[in-house]
C-alpha cells in the first residue's frame, strides 16, 4: 500500500454506538490531518497533528476524540453521534506542519448516522 | 482567519471547451495557492499550485493565473475532456499557512 489508506470506507452507525475511523498513511510525513466534507460547503479542518502531538483542534465538539499514536497512524473515535455529523471524513498527510505544500488525501469515509 | 470564495458553483462545458474557475481571498498575507480535483468517490488530488512570486503557471491544458493586487487567481482548462469533470478545490494559506478552502466548484463537460 502507498499513499494515505482510510478504513472503513463506509460506516453507518446509532446516535449511541462507538466506533473509529483509522487512517495510515506510508508516505514518511511528519504531520497528519482529519478533515470534514460536507456537501455544498468548504472542507472544514477538524484536528492536526504534527509528530504525533496534536496542534490544532477547531472548535470541533469532544464527541469527535481523535488520536495518533505515532507519525504513520491516525483514529478518529466516534461516540454519541447526531446526525448532522454524517459526512465524508478526510484524512491527510503534509511532510511538515504548518506547510504551504502539497496535502496528501486519502478517500475517505463516509460516516452516516440514524 | 483567511476566507476563500469560489464561482460559479456549477460549471458545464462543451467537450472541447475551455473552462474558467475563479477564486478570490481575503488574507494579503497568503502566498501558496493549490487547486485540487475531486472525482466522483474519489479524493482530493493536487492538480496545480502557485506561489505569489510568480502571476502565472501552466501545466499541460492546466493553468493557473494570480492576480494579487485583487486578490483573486484562476484555474484555466482548455481543450475539455469528459475526465475533466470533477470538483475542483481552489485553497489560500493565511499570514498563518493554514490552508482555507473554498466550497468547490463542479464541473460537467458535456460530450
Amino acid at each position: 500500500e502507498t499513499g494515505v489508506t482510510q478504513t472503513p470506507r463506509h460506516l453507518v452507525m446509532g446516535m449511541t454506538n462507538k466506533k473509529s475511523l483509522k487512517c495510515e498513511q506510508h508516505l514518511g510525513h511528519n504531520a497528519m490531518y482529519w478533515y470534514k466534507q460536507s456537501a455544498k460547503k468548504p472542507l472544514e479542518l477538524m484536528f492536526v497533528y504534527s509528530l504525533e502531538e496534536r496542534v490544532e483542534n477547531n472548535s470541533v465538539p469532544s464527541r469527535f476524540s481523535p488520536e495518533c499514536p505515532n507519525s504513520s497512524h491516525l483514529f478518529l473515535h466516534l461516540h454519541t453521534l447526531q446526525p448532522e455529523d454524517s459526512a465524508l471524513y478526510l484524512c491527510a498527510s503534509s511532510q511538515v506542519y504548518p506547510t504551504p505544500g502539497e496535502l496528501f488525501f486519502g478517500e475517505g469515509s463516509r460516516l452516516t448516522v440514524l | 482567519g483567511e476566507n476563500v470564495e469560489q464561482h460559479p458553483s456549477t460549471l458545464s462545458v462543451q467537450e472541447g471547451d475551455s473552462a474558467v474557475i475563479k477564486c478570490t481571498y481575503s488574507d494579503s498575507a497568503s502566498n501558496y495557492f493549490p487547486w485540487y480535483k475531486q472525482e466522483l468517490g474519489k479524493r482530493p488530488q493536487l492538480i496545480i499550485d502557485i506561489r505569489s512570486n510568480v502571476g502565472e503557471k501552466k501545466d499541460q491544458r492546466i493553468a493557473v493565473t494570480l492576480n494579487k493586487t485583487a486578490k483573486h487567481f484562476s484555474l484555466h482548462i482548455t481543450e475539455t475532456q469528459p475526465e475533466d469533470s470533477a470538483v475542483y478545490f481552489c485553497a489560500a494559506n493565511g499570514g498563518n499557512n493554514r490552508l482555507a478552502f473554498g466550497k468547490g466548484n463542479q464541473v460537467v463537460v458535456i460530450p
